[in-house]
């Protein structure tokens, strides 16, 4: 079946500029997770989504940084006014449950900030 | 405060010499550990977990919560095996959100 899948694969913006990046989730699972991944810095989390209950936004650096999932589905990370700091591979990942479920990783959109 | 602590970030071993990558956590519940890898060009995907006993490509880790390690060991590296590999905990008192450590890049030459 088909993977966790994201889209852009890359995309280049202009500092200040808003972006939006795209998950699709495996169907059926009920969790989904968005991390960074910068160079030296491993990955990091952002924010995690459970089925219906509020979303665990601890992880997200700034205000800037915001996400949200769609009926249960799909979820768009939205960065405004980007920095350059933004710039790293941002991940997605989701799981048939939350509590030590195997998470799926999709292959990452490359965000470069000029 | 860096919960999950991969001392090396390059490793190099040759074929079939043994290779043992580290991982030290810092947690006073009950941890789960994990071991993802990510090999060139390819997704990250989970390796292997403690709580499984098992072992996936030869490798196995055992969870010490004394030294409150995971290392990664196997036998006898192969060059395939080379890859990044990340160590990972999940805390009981947040459900899901895994703690990556910073990774180790292991490099397996013929």
């Amino acid at each position: 079946g088909a993977g966790v899948s994201q889209s852009p694969s890359n995309k280049v913006t202009e500092k200040g500029k808003d972006v939006e990046l795209r998950c699709d989730p495996i169907s059926g699972h009920t969790a989904l997770y968005w991390y960074r991944q910068s160079l030296g810095q491993g990955l990091e989390f952002l924010i995690y989504f459970q089925g219906n209950s509020a979303p665990d936004k601890s992880g997200l650096p700034s205000d800037r940084f915001s996400a949200e999932r769609t009926g249960g589905s799909v979820s768009t990370l939205t960065i405004q006014r980007t920095q350059q700091e933004d710039s790293a591979v941002y991940l997605c990942a989701s799981s048939l449950f939350s509590h030590n479920y195997e998470q799926y990783f999709g292959p990452g959109t490359r965000l470069t900030v000029t | 405060a860096q919960r999950v602590t991969q001392p090396e970030k390059l490793l190099s071993v040759f074929k079939g010499a043994p290779v043992e990558l580290k991982c030290n956590y810092s947690y006073s519940g009950s941890p789960e550990l994990f071991w993802y890898v990510q090999y060139s060009r390819q997704r990250l995907q989970l390796l292997l977990r403690h709580i499984s006993r098992e072992s996936i490509k030869g490798f196995t880790a055992d969870l010490n919560k004394g030294e409150t390690s995971f290392h990664l060991k196997k036998p006898f590296a192969q060059e395939e095996d080379s890859a990044m590999y990340y160590c990972a905990l999940l805390r009981g008192s947040t459900l899901g959100r895994l703690y990556f450590g910073r990774g180790t890049q292991l490099t397996v030459w013929p």
